[in-house]
């Protein structure tokens, strides 16, 4: 079965600093898609950016880029210029390619952003 | 597009007692999938529904059903509430199963607050 870890539960950043959020994960599959998603404090859980595994170009999003290593099943997320909105639960997620294939999230790491 | 939508939003139950909650997809999508998320177990997947069909499910007891209506809205039902059943219930809907990759996205709902006293 598909696991995903995340080895940070906390992180703080400054504002407009940079700050990397690290995700692991174990497939024995070789197409797949990862996600990173944000759940700010009581609001709704939004995707951040996604990543085909095809791809080897890593997947940008303004602000939002990601790491990501096939070989050593790595895909970590860099915030640019943090802004205080970004204070977040973020959750890596995992999805195989295929039929009645489900998600597989991550434990989650605790964003703050400091003014 | 109007987003995944859930009712109700709070809900507060005794234990002992059955509890239903509903989510309504973005139109055309037919896959629904819902997750149960609290503090200590972070998201955990109930279970996804596609085309009327559980397509999945994940580890959870029988008194954790559901179902998928024809417009795709769904229905899950939790029977004998436990207070470990009190949690924030997500629903999630995907394209999934009609064109490309981008099928594979989930859109979450705002959840629904479940506490069992």
């Amino acid at each position: 079965a598909q696991t995903v870890t995340q080895s940070q539960p906390e992180m703080s950043v400054q504002e407009a600093e940079t700050v990397t959020l690290s995700c692991t994960y174990d497939t024995s599959e070789s197409d797949y898609y990862l996600f990173w998603y944000k759940q700010p404090p009581s609001r709704q859980m939004i995707l951040v950016i996604r990543q085909e595994a095809y791809k080897q170009q890593n997947a940008t999003e303004n602000r939002f880029s990601v790491n990501f290593q096939k070989a050593a099943k790595s895909f970590s997320l860099k915030i640019s210029d943090s802004q205080l909105g970004d204070a977040a639960m973020y959750f890596c997620a995992y999805r195989s390619d295929g039929y009645g294939q489900n998600f597989v999230f991550g434990p989650g790491t605790r964003l703050s952003v400091l003014p | 597009k109007a987003g995944v939508t859930q009712t109700p939003r709070y809900l507060i139950k005794t234990r002992g007692q059955q509890v239903t909650l509903s989510c309504s997809p973005i139109s055309g999508h037919r896959s629904v999938s819902w997750y149960q998320q609290t503090p200590g177990q972070g998201l955990q997947f109930l279970f996804e529904y596609f085309s009327e069909t559980q397509r999945n499910k994940g580890n959870f007891p029988g008194r954790f059903s559901g179902r998928q209506f024809s417009n795709s809205r769904s229905e899950m039902n939790v029977s004998t509430l436990e207070l470990g059943d009190s949690a924030l219930y997500l629903c999630a809907s995907s394209s999934y199963g009609l064109a490309g990759a981008l099928g594979n996205e989930q859109f979450f709902g705002p959840g629904t607050r479940l506490t069992v006293l």
